[in-house]
């Protein structure tokens, strides 16, 4: 059974700071990991991929993977209140569908 | 180029009725992925589906769901006799290779069963 496991939150962080979210997956085969970003009563939307182990940035976003710690997080820089939403930490291993985590609810405080 | 178009966006039945949701994929993709979501819940795959083929319902529960994707028209998921808890939020995504690359997600359909 492949699991992915999330802080539910909520984490809260003041505007302009960094927030940070954190995910671990349980399948160590996993080749591909995304984060999704999910308004209330919205579809999940996709932010940011990575596929090898270190740093990748995009705008204020960065992911972070570690594969021996099977460990996935996401820095947002500079953070807004337009960020306040759920994120999705979601894992692959190939042909087969995502296994999503349950989402780390992130409150920034104005 | 539009996006994954799904509808209904909010489906009301009530108990014992069939629900069916439509997921009309973007223009060239030829794969498609259904997943739900319930309340407080993430996100759980169902099925996979190409062009007139299940290739993994590895998620889909063994009775009353039923998935398809003919090849004219939208990919439908199909729920018999529905009950309570199969009022949840369900996404379609689709992409034009197999493989999850990070797809996009359509608008979802709400089914709410009263």
């Amino acid at each position: 059974q492949k699991e992915v496991e999330q802080n539910s939150g909520p984490l809260s962080v003041p505007e302009g700071a960094i927030a940070s979210l954190n995910c671990t997956y349980s399948d160590r085969g996993s080749q591909s990991f995304f984060w999704y970003r999910q308004y209330s009563g919205k579809s999940p939307e996709l932010i940011m991929s990575i596929y090898s182990n270190g740093d990748k940035e995009d705008g204020r976003f960065t992911a972070q993977l570690n594969k021996a710690s099977q460990y996935v997080s996401l820095l947002i820089r500079d953070s807004q209140p337009s960020d306040s939403a759920t994120y999705l930490c979601a894992v692959s291993g190939g042909a087969d569908g995502l296994t999503f985590g349950k989402g780390t609810h992130l409150i920034i405080q104005p | 180029n539009a996006g994954v178009m799904q509808n209904p966006r909010h489906l009301v039945r009530r108990r014992g009725q069939e629900a069916r949701l439509r997921c009309s994929p973007m223009k060239g993709h030829s794969h498609v992925y259904w997943y739900r979501q319930l309340p407080e819940e993430g996100l759980k795959f169902m099925v996979y589906l190409q062009k007139e083929n299940i290739i993994d319902e590895s998620g889909m529960p063994k009775e009353r769901f039923s998935a398809e994707f003919p090849k004219e028209g939208p990919s439908i998921l199909r729920i018999q006799q529905v009950v309570r808890g199969d009022s949840a939020a369900y996404f379609c995504a689709s992409s034009p290779w197999e493989g999850s690359y990070g797809y996009t997600f359509g608008s979802g359909t709400r089914l709410t069963v009263v």
